[in-house]
C-alpha cells in the first residue's frame, strides 16, 4: 500500500526566510497531493493541493512542487511570518479509486523572531 | 454554513471500557473519514464512510468500528479500550471521497484512557 514519508519532523527558520518541507510517496499511481496546516489546538485546514497533471502550484507565499519521476513533492513557504508557525501534513491519494488517503507524520515549523 | 462538529470534545475512560464518538459533517457532504492523531505519528486513517457504506479501512484492530447514518452523521466506536488508544480523534467530511478532494476537519475528540 501507499506510504508517505515527510521530512524534516521539526524545522526552525528565521522570520522572513523561506521554509521547505519534503514528502516522498511510494505508489506511482498517486495523483492527488494535499497539504494541511494545523495550528496549536486547532483543526487541520487545507492550505494548498496539487494534482499530478501539473508540476507546480502557487498561492501567494505558498507553493507546492511535484516530481512524479522521483515520487516526491514539496511545500515552499516564502517570507515566513509568525502565523506560519504550525504543524504541516502532506498527504497522497489516488483520485477516483476506492482507496484511502495517507498522511505523512507532520512537520512542526517554528518561526523565530 | 456550519462546519464539521464532533462531540464530545473530551473523554476520559478506563481500560476495558468502550466509547462512542460522534461526527456531524457539513450539510451536503456524503463522505466522513476518521483519523487518529498522536504525537509523532501524524494523522492515521481509520476508516471512511460514504453514503452509509464503509468505503475504506486503515490498519487498526477490529475494536475500532464505525457507522454512518442516512443524514451522513457518523459515529466511531472503540471497544475494550487500551492505554494506547489515548489520542485525538478527528473526523473530516467532503463532498466526494476523502481521496478526491479537500477535507474539512472537525475539532476532534480528545480521548484519554486511564
Amino acid at each position: 500500500g501507499e506510504n508517505v514519508e515527510q521530512h524534516p519532523s521539526t524545522l526552525s527558520v528565521q522570520e522572513g526566510d523561506s521554509a521547505v518541507i519534503k514528502c516522498t510517496y511510494s505508489d506511482s499511481a498517486s495523483n492527488y497531493f494535499p497539504w494541511y496546516k494545523q495550528e496549536l489546538g486547532k483543526r487541520p485546514q487545507l492550505i494548498i493541493d496539487i494534482r499530478s497533471n501539473v508540476g507546480e502550484k502557487k498561492d501567494q507565499r505558498i507553493a507546492v512542487t511535484l516530481n512524479k519521476t522521483a515520487k516526491h513533492f514539496s511545500l515552499h513557504i516564502t517570507e515566513t511570518q509568525p502565523e506560519d508557525s504550525a504543524v504541516y501534513f502532506c498527504a497522497a491519494s489516488i483520485m477516483g479509486r476506492d482507496d484511502k488517503i495517507i498522511f505523512g507524520k507532520g512537520t512542526r515549523l517554528h518561526i523565530l523572531p | 454554513k456550519a462546519g464539521v462538529t464532533q462531540t464530545p470534545r473530551y473523554l476520559i475512560k478506563t481500560r476495558g471500557q468502550q466509547v462512542t464518538l460522534s461526527c456531524s459533517p457539513i450539510s451536503g457532504h456524503r463522505s466522513v473519514s476518521w483519523y487518529q492523531q498522536t504525537p509523532g505519528q501524524g494523522l492515521q486513517f481509520l476508516f471512511e464512510y460514504f453514503s452509509e457504506t464503509q468505503r475504506n479501512k486503515g490498519n487498526f484492530p477490529g475494536r475500532f468500528s464505525g457507522r454512518q447514518f442516512s443524514n451522513s452523521r457518523s459515529e466511531m466506536n472503540v471497544s475494550t479500550l487500551e492505554l494506547g488508544d489515548s489520542a485525538l480523534y478527528l473526523c473530516a467530511s467532503s463532498l466526494g471521497g476523502a481521496q478526491d478532494e479537500k477535507l474539512f476537519f472537525g475539532s476532534g475528540t480528545q480521548l484519554s484512557v486511564l
